[in-house]
């Protein structure tokens, strides 16, 4: 069964400071590896697709590395709108489904 | 623009059967695999099930897989989940979601389904 692993729980940090969140996949799944962001009360947005592709729409300042089992979501400089939780996700078995790691919170410090 | 409209959440007994469709418009409905996901109350997000474009194959989670039926009516550009035997345990938001190769690139705002008598 495939676990997906995600640290910190919770990152407490300052507007224009650099974030940085880990993913580690219980065995491989090459680049087939997702980040979602959530807000509260809203659907999660697809940020990074591939491992490092960024979806349409999403700013420069989030980017997306690692493959294999680490992985990596860094956020360049911390905006007010970008705290919220932030997921990973396996689909290299896909399909059928995908697995979702247990979130991130980014707060602010 | 890309549009994923939820609806026939509510509150069912359990054992109960409730029905969830999902609107889909501004892209190529049949050419897209449709999947749904689940988020129980202030938990993460867990895959459900999926359905591929227009062969209709059909995938399911071990916690759904003879409860729970996706289908789609691509003539009607609409996704629905059949639930039935609900459990207290499958109380969540379900969000209806397209895909991307493998990703899901849109989502729906989300149906509560509330289990509980």
């Amino acid at each position: 069964e495939m676990v997906m692993t995600q640290s910190p729980a919770t990152l407490s940090v300052s507007p224009g400071e650099r974030a940085t969140l880990s993913c580690r996949a219980s065995q491989s799944v090459s680049s087939t590896l997702a980040w979602y962001q959530q807000k509260p009360g809203q659907a999660p947005r697809l940020l990074i697709y591939g491992a490092s592709t960024r979806a349409t729409g999403i700013p420069a300042r989030f980017s997306g590395s690692g493959s294999g089992t680490e992985f990596t979501l860094t956020i360049s400089s911390l905006q007010s709108e970008d705290f919220a939780v932030y997921y990973c996700q396996q689909y290299n078995n896909w399909p059928p489904g995908g697995t979702f790691g247990q979130g991130t919170k980014v707060e602010i410090k | 623009e890309v549009q994923l409209l939820e609806s026939g959440g509510g509150l069912v007994q359990p054992g109960g059967s409730l029905r969830l469709s999902c609107a889909a418009s501004g892209f190529p409905f049949s050419s897209y695999a449709m999947s749904w996901v689940r988020q129980a109350p202030g938990k993460g997000l867990e895959w459900v099930s999926a359905i591929s474009g227009s062969t209709y194959s059909t995938y399911y989670a071990d916690s759904v897989k003879g409860r729970f039926t996706i289908s789609r009516d691509n003539s009607k550009n609409t996704l629905y989940l059949q639930m039935n035997s609900l459990r207290a345990e499958d109380t969540a938001i379900y969000y209806c979601a397209k895909y991307l190769a493998g990703a899901t690139d849109y989502w729906g705002q989300g149906a509560l389904v509330t289990v509980s008598s």
